[in-house]
Order: structure tokens, then sequence, then C-alpha cells
């Protein structure tokens, strides 16, 4: 059964410019949950999206957004980017609320 | 202000030797505790997880153990290989609740040949 996957694995942006990252969850798995990794901060929680709907959102601002599909696909979205925004963004899958997140390997962004 | 509070942040174990990482949360709420294996490069994988119902869970060479008076809960590594050096997190969340979980700051384990 092949794992979650994100892609791309890197990218780099400057500075205003906006992206777009996408995960395409464990087969079977409804829930989808975005996390930030930095060496400062750690992992941190951005959202959940579980059958097309947000159902939990962690405390980062409203330029970070994102969306499910019908088929579980996520993509997460950061406009106006800054230099902070430079991060390990990784993408979780469970098969419903309740149940073990596997994670992906993630989507290196770094902003120039 | 951190949820969930991991130590050591380093370590550094002999093979064969015994590797323990410690946790602690203050959130009552919390009823999943799962432990997450990261490699460079590479995303955090699910090594073994406890509920609060028990105290102890043991998989192959990785055990948990689970103090719910204390809040607190550890990793022991028996017999810890070269292969096992990466970093770990603990974690922890409210399942019923909103299920994202809040992880510990890591702690980088080298085991030494």
């Amino acid at each position: 059964k092949a794992g979650v996957t994100q892609t791309p694995r890197y990218l780099i942006k400057t500075r205003g410019q906006q992206v777009t990252l996408s995960c395409s969850p464990i087969s079977g798995h409804r829930s989808v949950s975005w996390y930030q990794q930095t060496p400062g901060q750690g992992l941190q929680f951005l959202f959940e999206y579980f059958s097309e709907t947000q159902r939990n959102k962690g405390n980062f601002p409203g330029r970070f957004s994102g969306r499910q599909f019908s088929n579980s696909r996520s993509e997460m979205n950061v406009s106006t980017l800054e230099l902070g925004d430079s991060a390990l963004y990784l993408c979780a899958s469970s098969l419903a609320q309740g149940q073990p997140q596997h994670f992906g390997d993630g989507t290196r962004l770094s902003i120039l | 202000q951190q949820q969930v509070k991991q130590s050591p942040q380093s370590l550094i174990v002999q093979k064969g030797g015994i590797s323990i990482i410690n946790c602690a949360y203050e959130n009552t709420a919390f009823d999943y505790f799962p432990w997450y294996q990261q490699f460079p490069g590479k995303g955090p994988a699910l090594l073994i997880a406890i509920r609060p119902d028990v105290s102890e869970k043991k998989e192959g060479r990785f055990t948990i153990s689970f103090n719910k008076s204390a809040k607190q809960f550890s990793l022991h590594i028996m017999d810890s290989q070269p292969g096992d050096s990466a970093t770990y997190f603990c974690a922890a969340t409210d399942q019923t609740g909103a299920n994202n979980l809040f992880f510990g700051t890591g702690t980088r384990l080298t085991v030494i040949p």
C-alpha cells in the first residue's frame, strides 16, 4: 500500500509570491492534516480536513489555507510568502478522526 | 506554551544500551500518546502509541511507559542499534476532540558502535 505522497519535494519561492502544495493520502484514508516543521518552532499543526470540510485549524495567519477534494487529496496554499514561511510542510493522513496519523516526507519550502 | 515537554534534547548511547526519552504533558484531555521516529530528509514515522488505560506497551525493542497521575510518559529503546540513530518525537492529542497532534521538541539519538 502506498504511503502519503507529497509534491513537490522541494520548492524555492521569493517573498510575496504564493505557493500550492499537494498531498495524496493513503488509499482509504479520509482525514488529512497539515503540519509545519521548523528548527525554531518544531512541529506545529496547521489544519485538518475530513470529507472536504476543514474540521480544525491551528494558530496560523489567514495566509495559510487549504482544501480537500472528493477523492481525499488535499492542497495547501500560502499567499504573500514571508521569509519565516521557510519550513518543511508535512501532510498526515488517517482513516478517520481518532485514528493514527501517518506522515508523508514533506515539501521543503525555501523563501528567498 | 509548549503543551508537551520532551527531554533530553540529545542523547548518545552505546550499541546494545538502553535509550530513554521522557515527555510530560499538562492537558488532562489528552487520550492518545504516539511516538514518531524521523530520519533526515524523511517525514516522521509512527513508531508506537499508547492510551491512558494502560501503563505500558511493548513492541519489539520499543516500550512506552505511561504514568497518568504524573502526566508523564517515556520511550525506552532496548538493545539500541546504530540504525536507531534518528530524531524521536513524542506527541499527544485528544482524539475525541480536536485530534491535532501536539509534539514535543524532539530528541536526537545517536547510537555509537
